[in-house]
């Protein structure tokens, strides 16, 4: 059974820093893996989506790389803002299932 | 742009009580799924649709019936409430490849959620 584990569970950071969110899966018989957003009371909005086959992707301030062999994700996220604050989840797609991560809550602080 | 509509945002129900929820999408995806969200479990599948006419269980799918009559709508039947059903409910539709060979591989879009309390 695929297993999704993100680290951190929460991160605290002043604006302006560059930082790394991390999603690690246990199967890396994947098709595809996904990296949302949730704000406070609200659904999940789609960030980026990599396909197995892709190492990364990029849209503005954000890229997500991906390493199937290890079983890792990374979401950089450069010069994070106020606005960036939200909880971060993975998503990764198997044969038959997709998986979500419990997410890395993060907090930019001015 | 409306995407992936769900009514009810907020439901307070008694145990024992029957409810709908709906959830609607305008992007002609054949994919659609109902996820639950609870504190510490993360999301979790309940059932979903590879397309009209097709429904399939999730990961946790007692006490929830659905159909898919149309493309467009999936509901979430709760016949009898419990508390153990106090959630955040989302639906999440996605483009199906026609082949469908092991689902989908397209993105997801969800839903604004519904929010349950079963007393």
């Amino acid at each position: 059974k695929q297993e999704v584990t993100q680290i951190p569970a929460a991160l605290s950071v002043p604006e302006g820093e560059n930082l790394v969110l991390n999603c690690s899966f246990t199967d890396s018989a994947i098709y595809n893996l996904q990296w949302f957003r949730q704000d406070p009371g609200k659904g999940l909005t789609s960030l980026l989506l990599i396909q197995s086959s892709q190492r990364e992707q990029t849209s503005g301030r954000l890229n997500a790389s991906l390493d199937k062999s290890s079983g890792r994700s990374t979401l950089y996220i450069a010069a994070s803002q106020p606005g960036d604050s939200a909880t971060y989840l993975c998503a990764v797609k198997g044969y038959s299932t997709l998986t979500f991560g419990k997410g890395t809550m993060l907090l930019v602080s001015p | 742009n409306a995407g992936v509509t769900q009514t009810p945002k907020f439901q307070v129900l008694k145990t024992g009580q029957s409810m709908t929820l709906q959830c609607a999408q305008d992007m002609n995806h054949e994919y659609m799924s109902w996820y639950r969200q609870d504190p510490g479990m993360g999301l979790r599948l309940i059932h979903y649709s590879v397309g009209a006419g097709i429904t399939d269980q999730g990961e946790v799918p007692n006490g929830y019936n659905v159909s898919r009559s149309t493309t467009e709508d999936f509901p979430l039947r709760l016949l009898s409430a419990a508390p153990s059903q106090t959630s955040v409910y989302f639906c999440a539709s996605s483009y199906s490849p026609p082949s469908g060979t092991g689902g989908w591989t397209g993105e997801l879009f969800f839903g604004e959620g519904s929010r349950l309390t079963v007393l």
